[in-house]
């Protein structure tokens, strides 16, 4: 079974400073793994994605986010936090050994707000 | 724009009643998947069609069925209301030919509110 992990609820920082949301993940083959932004009422859009290769993996508007497979960890990052990243933020998981279509597992989500 | 379209954007109803939601994936893209997102059980895969085929199934109700038809667009019918099916409900594609690495791309949901 896949399953993902978003520790906190929500995370607040100050614009112009960086900022981290934490995502664990537990897969039994090699992750698959995604990040989502979901503003309000709107559905989810794609920030970046891991696959292979590099653990540091850049993606939309400035976001990256590092792998790391000995804490099965993928921690989204973004140097330095604008009004404008104040959204609800979700973490998906896909196992590599999931024959069963393309369904991905999401975390249960973190709300960033990021403060003038 | 995701290029996924979801209709209607809200709906109200009764509890018992029956409903139908429809979406239309990207051009090209031959999966769609439904997701069922409430505040207190987030974000829940329900179902997968590839090409017309039921692919995965997640924790869908018996009260709640999907279809993919041949022009690709799916509809996700919803049977004996209850006040718990009250949430957001999201349609997303993907291309996932083979190519499982492939993202999803979600459309903007149904809010489905059952009184």
């Amino acid at each position: 079974a896949q399953s993902v992990a978003q520790p906190e609820d929500q995370v607040n920082v100050a614009e112009g400073n960086p900022l981290t949301v934490k995502c664990t993940y537990s897969v039994s083959g090699n992750p698959y793994l995604f990040w989502y932004v979901q503003y309000p009422n709107r559905g989810l859009q794609f920030l970046l994605k891991y696959i292979t290769g590099d653990n540091l993996v850049k993606g939309s508007y400035g976001f990256e986010a590092e792998f790391n497979k000995s804490q099965t960890s993928f921690h989204l990052k973004k140097p330095s936090a604008l009004v404008s990243d104040s959204a609800l933020y979700f973490c998906a998981v896909r196992d590599e050994r999931n024959n069963a279509g393309n369904m991905l597992t999401f975390g249960g989500g973190t709300r960033l707000m990021v403060k003038p | 724009d995701s290029g996924v379209t979801q209709t209607p954007k809200h709906l109200i109803t009764a509890t018992g009643q029956r409903v139908t939601l429809r979406c239309s994936p990207r051009s090209g893209d031959l999966s769609v998947y439904w997701y069922q997102q409430s505040l207190d059980q987030g974000l829940q895969f329900l179902i997968q069609y590839y090409n017309g085929e039921e692919r995965a199934k997640g924790n869908i109700l018996e009260r709640f069925s999907a279809q993919q038809f041949p022009d690709l667009h799916s509809e996700l019918n919803l049977s004996s209301l209850e006040l718990g099916d009250s949430a957001l409900y999201f349609c997303a594609s993907s291309v996932a030919g083979g190519d499982y690495n492939s993202p999803l791309h979600f459309g903007n949901g149904t809010r489905l509110t059952v009184t």
